[in-house]
């Protein structure tokens, strides 16, 4: 299958620090990818939809100005945490399907775990 | 609006067992598809099976089959010869509405397997 690489896989900033989080697609063209955060022993609950060349779709409650969030070429999206704060510690995954129009499975990145101490 | 929803916090079956994880969705699209996902403890997501909406028959894929009943609404996973690899957590998804590489994926809660030796 198509691969989606994250990085990094895991990072611990101080509190007020800005993190950015990469998102690849190695062997396909991603004109959209997707964003989600997962809590310990929960689901996963997404964020925004990243559009290539456009701005990104926030889902309902996501800081669009605390979640940054890049698409500038076909295989790279990158999420930067802005000012971070503790509860910001999460798992962050991201995701992308071969496109344009697919009914296949969404291919996920290994998940970036984010601490802020 | 959509939802997925995924009845079995956790799960404790004994190797070699059958085992059929539970979900069941809302949707008012006539188009759409689901999925079941793999997360092992690493964090990554591991794709298993896809059923379309208008797939007439259940999907297969090796020891995994989904129990697709339109009707009710529900997908079900059913792992035959559970492995003591099979033990992870396990989530249903489904894509909202007319197949795209744009179409958003949302997630069941899941189901947290534990196979016994």
């Amino acid at each position: 299958g198509a691969v989606v690489s994250q990085h990094p896989s895991w990072v611990i900033c101080k509190s007020g620090t800005s993190v950015k989080i990469e998102c690849r697609s190695l062997d396909f063209q991603a004109t959209t990818m997707f964003w989600y955060r997962q809590f310990p022993k929960q689901s996963l609950m997404l964020m925004a939809t990243s559009n290539e060349g456009s701005k990104a779709t926030y889902e309902q409650g996501v800081e669009k100005d605390k979640f940054l969030i890049n698409h500038a070429s076909l295989t790279l999206s990158t999420l930067t945490v802005t000012s971070a704060h503790p509860e910001d510690s999460s798992f962050y995954i991201c995701s992308a399907r071969v496109g344009p129009n697919t009914n296949t499975e969404a291919f996920f990145g290994q998940g970036t775990r984010l601490t802020v101490v | 609006a959509q939802k997925i929803t995924q009845t079995q916090p956790g799960m404790f079956v004994q190797e070699k067992e059958a085992v059929t994880l539970d979900c069941t969705y809302d949707t008012s699209d006539q188009s759409y598809g689901l999925f079941w996902y793999k997360q092992p403890s690493s964090g990554e997501m591991i794709f298993l099976i896809y059923q379309g909406s208008y797939d007439e028959q259940n999907a297969t894929e090796g020891r995994y089959s989904l129990n697709f009943q339109k009707a009710r609404k529900s997908a079900n996973l059913v792992i035959s010869a559970s492995q003591l690899g099979d033990s992870a957590m396990y989530f249903c998804a489904m894509r909202e509405g007319r197949y795209s590489s744009a179409s958003k994926i949302i997630f069941g809660s899941g189901t947290r397997l534990s196979i016994r030796p």
